[in-house]
């Protein structure tokens, strides 16, 4: 079974502060997909990033970064000179090969950025 | 580009009732899925519909069926409602040839209070 582990229920920041979010997962599989999602006021999880279990090379995006390490098995999501735009629950996930669309997500975040 | 409409936007109902809540994929999606998101927690894998069978399930009773139409659309009826049905319904969407596994794009989702 997978599991995905997101320790940090809330975070508050005050605006351009850098923060990070964790994300630990468990898998017996090795062959694995990570995503990030964004879940706003709104409701509706916006994609941010999708990663395999063979790339481990940091990505960055804008002011969002992406460091995943297998050793630790992480995938944690830092965000840099935040904004307010910013606050919402992020949602770390996982799909495994042979699961087709079965997304296991963790319990999420909520970030809270504030003037 | 359309993208994921679900419907309706909020719905109350009474225990023991029925409910039927509905989704249109992304224009060219043809795979739906279906997630459970009660307050304060991650999201939880229904069931998935491709050709309109269910692939996938989750572990959820068979209160909770679904079916999936010629044109991708998809339906979630739940039976004989419980309080702890209270939650929001999120459909997803995707591509099964896309080659981009696990990559979903979500609706708005449906909040259903059970009273």
């Amino acid at each position: 079974a997978q599991k995905v582990t997101q320790a940090q229920t809330e975070i508050s920041v005050v605006e351009k502060e850098d923060v990070t979010l964790d994300c630990v997962y468990e898998t017996r599989d090795t062959t694995y997909y990570l995503f990030w999602y964004k879940q706003p006021p709104s409701g509706e999880l916006v994609f941010l990033i999708r990663r395999n279990s063979f790339d481990e090379q940091n990505e960055i995006s804008g002011r969002y970064s992406w460091n995943f390490q297998k050793s630790t098995s992480s995938f944690n999501f830092t965000i840099t000179a935040s904004q307010v735009v910013d606050s919402a629950v992020y949602f770390c996930a996982l799909i495994v090969t042979g699961t087709a669309s079965k997304l296991t997500f963790g319990t999420g975040t909520r970030l809270q950025v504030t003037l | 580009d359309a993208g994921v409409t679900q419907s309706p936007t909020h719905l109350i109902k009474t225990r023991g009732q029925q409910v039927t809540l509905r989704c249109s994929p992304k224009s060219g999606h043809d795979t739906v899925s279906w997630y459970q998101q009660a307050l304060g927690q991650g999201p939880q894998f229904i069931f998935q519909y491709y050709e309109e069978e269910e692939r996938q399930r989750g572990n959820f009773p068979d209160r909770f069926s679904g079916h999936q139409f010629p044109n991708y659309s998809s339906e979630l009826n739940v039976n004989a409602l419980l309080l702890g049905d209270s939650a929001l319904y999120l459909c997803a969407s995707s591509l099964r040839t896309s080659g981009r596994a696990g990559e979903q794009y979500f609706g708005p989702g449906t909040r259903l209070t059970v009273t």
